[in-house]
């Protein structure tokens, strides 16, 4: 029961770039969905959220839309720097009233190219 | 440092044998979650404490997995009779229980447990 999907194991962009990573969720009682990075070695690292009740939220290069009636969100970074080179997870959880167990994607690994 | 520590970051143990890892959360945070990440995987919930009440378990937990929080402050995460299926990096994470960021987790860097 994957509830959380990344269809793109990977992607690859150029220095500068936009890099748009997508994530499908099945589960309609999410009302919360994260974007995680991780480094190798390391955990994985909050970039940013959006609220069920949004279709939008911004934070300096990173934004996330969401798309409810496609149950589908995306994480843009512009302008794509080697620096994000990374894994990144989205996340769906139940509201902070309920326990906020995270329920992750498989992950989509972006390069970014100099 | 304040953020979240966990002990060991390796382990390699023989099969058959326990194992204890520690997780210490950041301080104010009541909240503390244990999850189970194999590669190419997502991190998988495995059990979450609000303060020292262990409050919900996964399916995964099977018996042989144990985990307290005594004093509503650190974590021990315990496998018994571990089996190479358990290899895996287990991690920690901590967060407020309410307001706007308490669906923010912050998460420790991994205990890699290797069962040979």
């Amino acid at each position: 029961d994957q509830q959380v999907k990344q269809n793109s194991p990977s992607l690859s962009v150029q220095e500068g770039r936009i890099s748009i990573l997508n994530c499908d969720y099945t589960n309609s009682m999410f009302d919360y969905f994260l974007w995680y990075k991780k480094y190798p070695a390391e955990g994985p690292t909050f970039l940013i959220s959006i609220s069920s009740i949004k279709d939008k939220n911004e934070d300096g290069r990173f934004t996330v839309f969401l798309n409810k009636s496609a149950k589908h969100l995306s994480l843009h970074i512009v302008p794509s720097q080697p620096g994000d080179s990374a894994v990144y997870f989205c996340a769906g959880a139940r509201g902070s009233g309920n326990t906020g167990k995270l329920i992750f994607g498989q992950g989509t690994t972006l390069q970014v190219k100099p | 440092d304040t953020g979240v520590s966990q002990d060991p970051r390796h382990k390699i143990t023989k099969r058959g044998q326990n194992v204890t890892f520690r997780c210490d959360p950041i301080s104010e945070h009541n909240r503390l979650y244990w999850y189970r990440q194999t590669l190419g995987q997502g991190p998988e919930f495995l059990t979450y404490f609000q303060n020292e009440a262990q409050l919900e378990k996964s399916r995964l937990l099977s018996d042989r997995f144990s985990a307290e929080r005594p004093k509503g402050s650190f974590s021990t995460l315990e496998i018994q009779r571990t089996e190479q299926g358990d290899s895996a990096m287990y991690l920690c994470a901590s967060s407020l229980a309410y307001g706007r960021r308490g669906n923010e987790q912050f998460f420790g860097p991994g205990t890699r447990l290797t069962v040979l």
